[in-house]
C-alpha cells in the first residue's frame, strides 16, 4: 500500500542486528505491526506497538515509534537463519482495515 | 483450531475461465479479508466484510466478487480470469477494530 513504504531489502550477517524502517502517514492509526512472512507461508504477527508508546521490547525484537515523523522499526537482535524472511509493516485504520508495506526481504548470511 | 483454512492450495486456470477461492475461520471473528499479493507491491485488499451480512470493497476489486456465507466463511469469485490476476491470494480474519488479523496459508493462482 502506498502509505506504508519501507525499503525492499535487507542483507544482514548471521549474529549482527538487523533494523528494518518503515514510515506511515496515517497520524490516527492506533496500533501498527511487524508482520513475518516465510517462504511459501502466509503471514504471522511478530509484534505490535500501540501507538502511545516509544517502545516495545520482546525477547529479540525491539520495537521503536516516532510518531512525529511517523517512523517505525523492528531491531531483530543475534539475527539467525531461521529471521530469513520477508517483513511487513502494517498500520491500523478505523475501517477494520490494515494498510501494508510492500515487505522487506531480509536474507541472513553466514 | 485449525485457524484460518483456505482451498485450493494451488490452481491454474485459462483465460476467461472461472472458480471460487473458499475461506473459512473457526474463531468465531467478525470481520474476513481478501488480499492479493504480487512482489514488490506488499499486500492490497481486495474486499472485506466487517461483520456477517457486510461485504466492502478494498483497493483492487475490479474483476473479483465475494460472498459472507455465514460468520465462518468468505468466497472470492473470478468470473472470467485475466493473466493479471496470476497473484497468491491471502484471506485473513479478525476479532475486531485494533485487532491482530490471523492469515490463511495463501493459493497460488496462475492464469494463463
Amino acid at each position: 500500500g502506498e502509505d506504508v513504504e519501507q525499503s525492499l531489502f535487507l542483507s544482514v550477517r548471521e549474529g549482527d542486528s538487523s533494523v528494518i524502517n518503515c514510515t506511515y502517514t496515517d497520524s490516527s492509526s492506533t496500533y501498527l505491526y511487524w508482520y513475518k512472512q516465510e517462504p511459501g507461508a502466509g503471514l504471522q504477527l511478530l509484534t505490535y506497538i500501540f501507538s502511545n508508546m516509544d517502545m516495545k521490547q520482546d525477547q529479540r525484537l525491539t520495537v521503536l515509534l516516532n510518531k512525529k515523523d511517523k517512523h517505525l522499526s523492528l531491531r531483530i537482535a543475534d539475527t539467525q537463519t531461521g529471521d530469513s524472511a520477508i517483513y511487513f509493516c502494517a498500520e491500523s485504520k478505523v475501517d477494520y482495515k490494515l494498510s501494508f508495506g510492500a515487505g522487506t526481504t531480509v536474507t541472513v548470511r553466514a | 483450531n485449525a485457524g484460518v483454512t483456505q482451498t485450493p492450495k494451488f490452481q491454474v486456470l485459462k483465460t476467461g475461465q472461472s472458480m471460487t477461492l473458499q475461506c473459512a475461520q473457526d474463531m468465531n471473528h467478525n470481520s474476513m479479508y481478501w488480499y492479493r499479493q504480487d512482489p514488490g507491491m506488499g499486500l492490497r485488499l481486495i474486499y472485506y466484510s466487517a461483520s456477517e451480512g457486510t461485504t466492502d470493497k478494498g483497493e483492487v476489486p475490479n474483476g473479483y466478487n465475494v460472498s459472507r456465507l455465514n460468520k465462518r466463511e468468505f468466497s472470492l469469485r473470478l468470473e472470467s480470469a485475466a493473466p493479471s490476476q496470476t497473484s497468491v491470494y491471502f484471506c485473513a480474519s479478525k476479532q475486531g477494530p485494533d485487532r491482530e488479523q490471523y492469515f490463511g496459508p495463501g493459493t497460488r493462482l496462475t492464469v494463463t
